[in-house]
């Protein structure tokens, strides 16, 4: 079956640092997104992405964030300057069609500020 | 608002007993979709079930079935037969015409041997 692929599983960066997370959406997907769960919190949503733009984002996904599909395959998420509370896990998701239709995870990758 | 209630944060079932989790969600929209999504230990975020707004029928997925209420907003997941591989947090989840896919809390089932 088709998945969505994460690397790295795991991320250990200092503060104030930039970090990009990877994701391999499934191939035939065209709607990409970020979701991040904060350890014992909800699962929130960040980012959507259709058509090499964004098409949705929240409150969460400030200036410090960015989105790209640099390759046709590959759907990064970069955080400029990280901060503690960016601690969390990222979980990439793709879709075949747009809402609401549902959507296949990744695996997520779980990011470590120290 | 869109929200997704879970008002279970803990559940426990015995071996090959049935358990029931409970989500009810608040919208004004008619077209929707609900999932249920299974994150184990590994935190790896799992679809297990997926009901569309529009259709009477209740998902079913081998052990795992819905009881989709639409009037009365509720959507729980029954799990017949339960193992010890379904010991997880469950997160119940609402998406409509939109791109921002809305969680529960999560309920986190322990199966007793």
């Amino acid at each position: 079956e088709p998945e969505v692929t994460q690397t790295p599983s795991h991320q250990v960066t200092q503060m104030g640092q930039e970090v990009i997370l990877r994701c391999v959406p499934i191939s035939n997907h065209l709607y990409f997104y970020w979701y991040r769960q904060i350890l014992g919190q909800k699962v929130e949503f960040l980012v959507s992405f259709y058509n090499n733009e964004i098409s949705e984002k929240s409150e969460i996904f400030d200036d410090q964030f960015s989105v790209e599909r640099p390759d046709g395959s590959n759907f990064t998420l970069k955080i400029r300057s990280t901060k503690l509370e960016d601690s969390a896990m990222y979980f990439c998701a793709s879709s075949e069609a747009p809402p609401p239709y549902g959507y296949t995870f990744g695996s997520g990758t779980r990011l470590t500020v120290v | 608002a869109q929200t997704v209630t879970q008002s279970q944060p803990e559940m426990s079932v015995q071996e090959a007993e049935t358990v029931t989790l409970s989500c009810t969600y608040d919208t004004s929209e008619s077209d929707y979709y609900l999932f249920w999504y299974k994150q184990p230990p590994s935190r790896q975020m799992i679809l297990v079930i997926r009901q569309e707004a529009y259709k009477q029928q209740n998902a079913t997925e081998n052990r795992f079935s819905v009881n989709f209420q639409k009037a009365a907003k509720s959507f729980s997941l029954k799990i017949s037969d339960s193992q010890l591989g379904d010991a997880a947090m469950y997160f119940c989840a609402y998406i409509a015409n939109n791109n921002d896919m809305r969680f529960g809390a999560g309920t986190r089932l322990t199966v007793k041997p």
